[in-house]
């Protein structure tokens, strides 16, 4: 069954701090995998969007890895603002026996910048 | 360009009312999905259409109606809301069901008591 697994569920760090979420999954056969941002009480918004031949890809402080061969993903946040207070959700995306394109999400991690 | 937007953006329904959550993009996009987000789990695809007058179910369509007249609107119909479908709604838009990147709407929190 194809799964997104992230960790860890939530984390708390303090403002300036660095810090990284990682994201496992089970999705085949793999087309990309993409990183969004989720606000309280907002939709996702895109952070960076990887292709099996990409394993790393930046977005401002954000820097996204992927290692196709081990099925993980990790998002590095640098110099943490408390605008960075928000659900961090990894999406999977397969290719389907009838050949479109299908997305399977993580659950999230959930980061609390504290002052 | 407002992007996706969806209204309303909260609704309290009484077991068994019907009701239609609105969905609108004003990118030109083919692409739009609905969506939910219950806690603990992923999104779930609840349908999809690749264009006007197509449409196609995700993964759990039962108990929800779509309908793709325009480019621009996607309703979401729920013909006899259950408590199980207590949960915040995202419309999603892209500019074909092969591009990355998709845009989320505010969402809808639907509580159904």
């Amino acid at each position: 069954k194809n799964q997104v697994e992230q960790s860890p569920q939530s984390l708390i760090i303090l403002e300036g701090k660095n810090c990284t979420l990682q994201c496992n999954y089970t999705v085949s056969p793999f087309s990309n995998l993409r990183w969004y941002k989720q606000d309280t009480g907002r939709g996702p918004v895109s952070l960076t969007i990887m292709t099996f031949s990409e394993n790393t890809k930046s977005n401002g402080r954000y820097t996204a890895t992927l290692d196709a061969d081990t099925k993980q993903s990790s998002l590095h946040i640098t110099a943490s603002q408390l605008s960075d207070s928000a659900s961090y959700i990894c999406v999977v995306s397969f290719i389907s026996n009838f050949g479109n394109e299908k997305l399977t999400f993580g659950t999230g991690t959930r980061l609390t910048i504290i002052p | 360009n407002a992007g996706v937007t969806q209204t309303p953006k909260f609704q309290v329904l009484k077991t068994g009312q019907s009701m239609t959550l609105q969905c609108a993009q004003d990118m030109n996009h083919e692409y739009m999905s609905w969506y939910r987000q219950d806690p603990g789990m992923g999104l779930r695809l609840i349908h999809y259409s690749v264009g006007a007058g197509i449409t196609d179910q995700g993964e759990v369509p039962n108990g929800y109606n779509v309908s793709r007249s325009t480019t621009e609107d996607f309703p979401l119909r729920l013909l006899s809301a259950a408590p199980s479908q207590t949960s915040v709604y995202f419309c999603a838009s892209s500019p074909n069901q092969a591009a990355y990147e998709q845009y989320f709407g505010p969402g809808t929190r639907l509580t159904v008591t």
